[in-house]
C-alpha cells in the first residue's frame, strides 16, 4: 500500500519555465513532508521541507505547497535550469514513530 | 565534515550467498536508516537504528537484518540472496530521529 504517491514517473519542462512536481499521500498521521533530489550514482540530497501546520515554504527557486484537505503537496521550481534534471522524491514523516516514507520518484528532464 | 560513507560501492554476489553492507554516519549522528531503491519502486524503508536499538522496521523478510554499534556505525545483512535483492541500498543518518536525513552514495548490489 503506497502511502506516498508520485503518479508521474517523468516530466519534461523547457529551461526557464516552471516545473511542478506533484505528490499525494493517504495517511493523516504524517506531520512533516520533504523533497529530495537524486542524481545518478549519488544518494538523495535534501531539497526543501514543510511542516503540516504550514501551507507554503519557499527557498530560492524552490517552493513547496501543502494542501492538507486534499492530502496533496507540490514542488515548484522557477525558473527551471539544466542542473535541475534529476529524480525527485517526495517523502513524509509519520508523527507517531518518525518513520520517513518515500514516494517512487519523478524523473525531471529540463529541455534546452 | 565527512558525509555518510557506505562501503563497498559495488558488490556482485551469487544467489544463496549472504552479504554485509556497512554505513558510517556523519560524526555525531545517532540515527541510521536503511533504504532499498529499485527501478519503479522508489525508496523502500528497511529499518532505522537509534543508539544501537532498532526503532522502526519496514516490510521486508527476515533475511534482511541490521545492527548498530556504539560508535553509531551500522551494518545491514542480507542472507540467502535472491535475484530480486539486486538494488541500490542507501543509508541515511540524522542527528536525532526527527532531524532531516543525509544520505550516503549507496551500495549497488547485483545478485547473479
Amino acid at each position: 500500500d503506497q502511502q506516498v504517491k508520485q503518479n508521474s514517473p517523468s516530466l519534461s519542462v523547457q529551461e526557464g519555465r516552471i516545473s511542478i512536481l506533484n505528490c499525494d499521500y493517504t495517511n493523516s498521521m504524517f506531520d512533516y513532508f520533504l523533497w529530495y533530489k537524486k542524481y545518478p550514482a549519488e544518494g538523495p540530497t535534501f531539497l526543501i521541507s514543510i511542516s503540516s501546520i504550514k501551507d507554503k515554504n519557499e527557498d530560492g527557486r524552490f517552493t513547496v505547497f501543502l494542501n492538507k484537505s486534499a492530502k496533496h503537496l507540490s514542488l515548484h521550481i522557477v525558473p527551471s535550469q539544466p542542473g535541475d534534471s534529476a529524480v525527485y522524491f517526495c517523502a513524509a514523516r509519520m508523527n507517531r514513530d518518525d518513520k520517513i516514507i518515500f514516494g517512487k520518484g519523478t524523473r525531471l528532464h529540463i529541455l534546452p | 565534515k565527512a558525509g555518510v560513507t557506505q562501503t563497498p560501492r559495488y558488490l556482485i554476489k551469487t544467489r544463496g550467498q549472504q552479504v554485509t553492507l556497512s554505513c558510517s554516519p556523519i560524526s555525531g549522528h545517532r540515527s541510521v536508516s536503511w533504504y532499498q531503491q529499485t527501478p519503479g519502486q522508489g525508496l523502500q524503508f528497511l529499518f532505522e537504528y537509534f543508539s544501537e536499538t532498532q526503532r522502526n522496521k519496514g516490510n521486508f523478510p527476515g533475511r534482511f537484518s541490521g545492527r548498530q554499534f556504539s560508535n553509531s556505525r551500522s551494518e545491514m545483512n542480507v542472507s540467502t540472496l535472491e535475484l530480486g535483492d539486486s538494488a541500490l541500498y542507501l543509508c541515511a543518518s540524522s542527528l536525532t530521529s526527527r532531524s532531516g536525513y543525509t544520505f550516503g552514495s549507496g551500495t549497488r548490489l547485483t545478485v547473479v
